[in-house]
């Protein structure tokens, strides 16, 4: 089972260059989340979707964009690069939200430095 | 505003004692929480999910525990490995909105 993929797993930017990180997952779930992480500092909300066309912010979403076009995809737009966007960045998918249906699974995280 | 708590931020145990690790919320309306594991440079891995409704899950040598009323959950591995050592990782799922908060963290390091 592919489960949650996410490509690249490393990337080195420039400052101000762009870059979309993809996210797809392949359980027919509805629920889709982009955080990041940052050592010693936890899991930070950057977007999530709860289905195709929906999409709403999380804690940190300044400098980042979202589209969900289906259901099994949701990347991440990181629009001119900043030292401050070196990060960790994990996708993750659940099919809702209550009782088991919210258990939340995780793809492998895509490192981005910003040089 | 919802904030998880784990403490301690590190232990370290000898191979094949019982521990805990501790989870602390401060909002008690929530849909569940999960137990996470993250290995150096990977991904969470889920190993516990509980509903609200209820007061322990067990899978294997784990088993954690909910008491939302105190705002807090354990989790219990018996018999610890080195295999056992990675990050542990709570998040707490919210009544009325889609997201979670996760807590930051105990890494565990089991000494052989």
């Amino acid at each position: 089972n592919a489960g949650v993929t996410q490509t690249p797993k490393f990337r080195i930017l420039k400052i101000g260059q762009s870059m979309t990180l993809q996210c797809a997952q392949d359980m027919n779930h509805n629920y889709m989340y982009w955080y990041r992480q940052d050592p010693g500092m936890g899991l930070k909300l950057i977007y999530y979707s709860v289905g195709a066309g929906i999409t709403d912010k999380g804690e940190v979403p300044n400098g980042y964009n979202v589209s969900r076009s289906t259901t099994e995809d949701f990347p991440l737009r990181l629009e001119l690069a900043a030292p401050s966007q070196t990060s960790v960045y994990f996708c993750a998918s659940s099919y809702a939200s209550g009782g088991t249906t919210g258990e939340l699974f995780f793809g492998e995280g895509s490192r981005l430095t910003v040089l | 505003k919802q904030e998880v708590t784990q403490i301690p931020a590190a232990l370290s145990v000898p191979e094949g004692e019982n521990l805990v690790l501790n989870c602390s919320f401060t909002d008690s309306a929530i849909y569940n929480l999960q137990w996470f594991r993250q290995d150096p440079g990977k991904g969470l891995t889920s190993l516990l999910l509980i509903q609200s409704s209820q007061r322990e899950q067990t899978s294997g040598r784990l088993n954690a525990s909910l008491d939302k009323s105190s705002g807090r959950s354990t989790l219990y591995i018996a018999a610890s490995q080195p295999g056992d050592s990675a990050t542990y990782l709570c998040a707490v799922r919210h009544f009325g909105n889609e997201k979670l908060t996760f807590g930051t963290g105990t890494r565990l390091t089991i000494i052989p």
